[in-house]
């Protein structure tokens, strides 16, 4: 499996921006960028995902490097509700292959201060 | 919407018991997902269920530990005999398609004592 590499932690201030990078330099072709969090005591929850074009959605944008090699997870203005471990995750999207597989690291952790 | 629901929430007994836990997916999800998080080796999938078939069961640590899908509102783990090594946080979760984002249940929190 492809890996992945993000700091082990980060901190930010409520109401400001939040850019979370992860390195992915060994990524093929047909993986996809996911990114999970997991709020203390939960699940983890689904944030966003893409292949190489940059993503928004309602929770944050997804900024994709022009060689897939790197991305950067944006949270526009945080909140003490986004303090939470998030995952950075390359999945296969080969339907033949083991594209169902998510392959959880360490994570970053982002402390959020009032 | 009801979203993935895991019981117990909460299970302690003592080493050598059977336990059970137990998973409903979200209505018209096809892909069922049984996850371990440790300190030590983090989230881990132990099994994938796809139309209530085990597909892929690599991840299972043991022969104590066994899962089953009998119809696509209900799976359980079962873990038989226990260890304390086994204690931990069990996650289901599961997806309307394969390679589509997982939905994760809030886990059982497991202690064998």
């Amino acid at each position: 499996d492809a890996k992945t590499t993000q700091p082990n932690s980060m901190e930010s201030n409520e109401e400001e921006p939040v850019h979370l990078p992860c390195n992915h330099s060994t990524i093929s072709g047909t993986d996809y960028i996911h990114w999970y969090r997991q709020l203390p005591s939960q699940g983890p929850e689904y944030v966003i995902h893409g292949l190489t074009s940059n993503v928004n959605n309602r929770m944050a944008s997804l900024a994709i490097a022009e060689d897939r090699k790197s991305s950067t997870l944006i949270l526009h203005r945080a909140t003490l509700r986004d303090a939470a471990v998030y995952y950075c995750i390359l999945r296969d999207g080969d339907s033949g292959g083991s594209n169902y597989k998510l392959t959880f690291g360490k994570g970053t952790l982002l402390t959020v201060n009032p | 919407d009801a979203g993935v629901i895991q019981s117990p929430r909460h299970e302690v007994t003592e080493m050598g018991q059977e336990v059970t836990l137990r998973c409903k997916p979200i209505s018209g999800h096809n892909s069922l997902f049984w996850y371990r998080q440790t300190m030590m080796r983090g989230l881990e999938l132990l099994i994938y269920f796809n139309n209530n078939v085990p597909i892929d069961d690599s991840g299972m640590p043991e022969d104590r530990f066994s899962a089953k899908m009998p119809n696509a509102s209900f799976s359980t783990l079962k873990i038989q005999p226990s260890e304390p090594r086994d204690s931990a946080v069990y996650f289901c979760a599961s997806t309307i398609r394969t390679g589509q984002p997982q939905h994760f249940g809030d886990g059982t929190r497991l202690s064998i004592l």
